[in-house]
């Protein structure tokens, strides 16, 4: 099963524009984190955001965490082609032992 | 690039074979974690290990196990193949105990391929 839904599951955007990427998820965590894959490759870890936090920065990636809503959102701004990939969150499940992904959203950045 | 390597990279069995697949730690994590991601899919979480103990599972049948080792590398195996067990299959390393808890370094993946 997968605790996280990515939404859109696929984003077409120019370079320059900026991307929006949504995940919900299901049941209480402790964090959310939001990775990168490239071509069907490993992933590649963006950004962590515990449960008491609600905004993160890291250079042009900014992430939100609604636990209201049980939901984030990944917005990443000034998009280059080099960030076409697709992204997928995870949330913690089982006290921390299990690590669930969403189905991912595939973002293309044309140049 | 991260420091998590796995071997081999591509991999043909038959259905009904048995396969090992392996995977070395990041410098530093004592945890190791392994996905199954099929194409167009997002990882699913196999199971943890921490410090040679299995300590988290997901979804899997028995015919899926593993190994930690005391360096912290770790062997995935996969008994009775099936033609639904063909995927990436993908390990990260961590450090903590509690896979979701820190962030994870992932290794380039095996392709393998039942038929």
């Amino acid at each position: 099963s997968q605790q996280g839904e990515e939404d859109p599951q696929a984003l077409s955007i120019q370079e320059g524009e900026n991307a929006t990427m949504n995940c919900s998820y299901k049941t209480s965590i402790n964090n959310l984190q939001w990775y990168r894959q490239n071509s069907g490759r490993g992933l590649v870890h963006l950004i962590l955001i515990r449960s008491n936090e609600r905004e993160k920065h890291s250079g042009r990636l900014r992430v939100t965490l609604d636990t209201s809503k049980k939901s984030s959102s990944l917005l990443i701004t000034a998009s280059r082609a080099a960030d076409t990939a697709s992204y997928f969150c995870a949330t913690d499940e089982g006290g921390g032992f299990k690590t669930i992904f969403g189905a991912g959203t595939r973002l293309f950045v044309k140049a | 690039e991260t420091g998590v390597t796995q071997s081999p990279t591509h991999l043909i069995k038959t259905r009904g074979q048995q396969v090992t697949l392996r995977c070395s730690s990041q410098s530093g994590h004592n945890t190791v974690s392994w996905y199954q991601q099929a194409l167009g899919q997002g990882p699913q979480f196999i199971f943890q290990y921490y410090r040679e103990e299995e300590n988290g599972r997901g979804n899997f049948p028995p015919r899926f196990s593993g190994l930690q080792f005391p360096n912290y590398s770790s062997e995935l195996n996969v008994n009775a193949l099936e033609l639904d067990d063909s995927a990436l299959y993908l390990c990260a390393s961590s450090k903590g105990g509690q896979v979701a808890t820190y962030e994870q370094y992932f290794g380039p993946g095996t392709r393998l391929t039942v038929t």
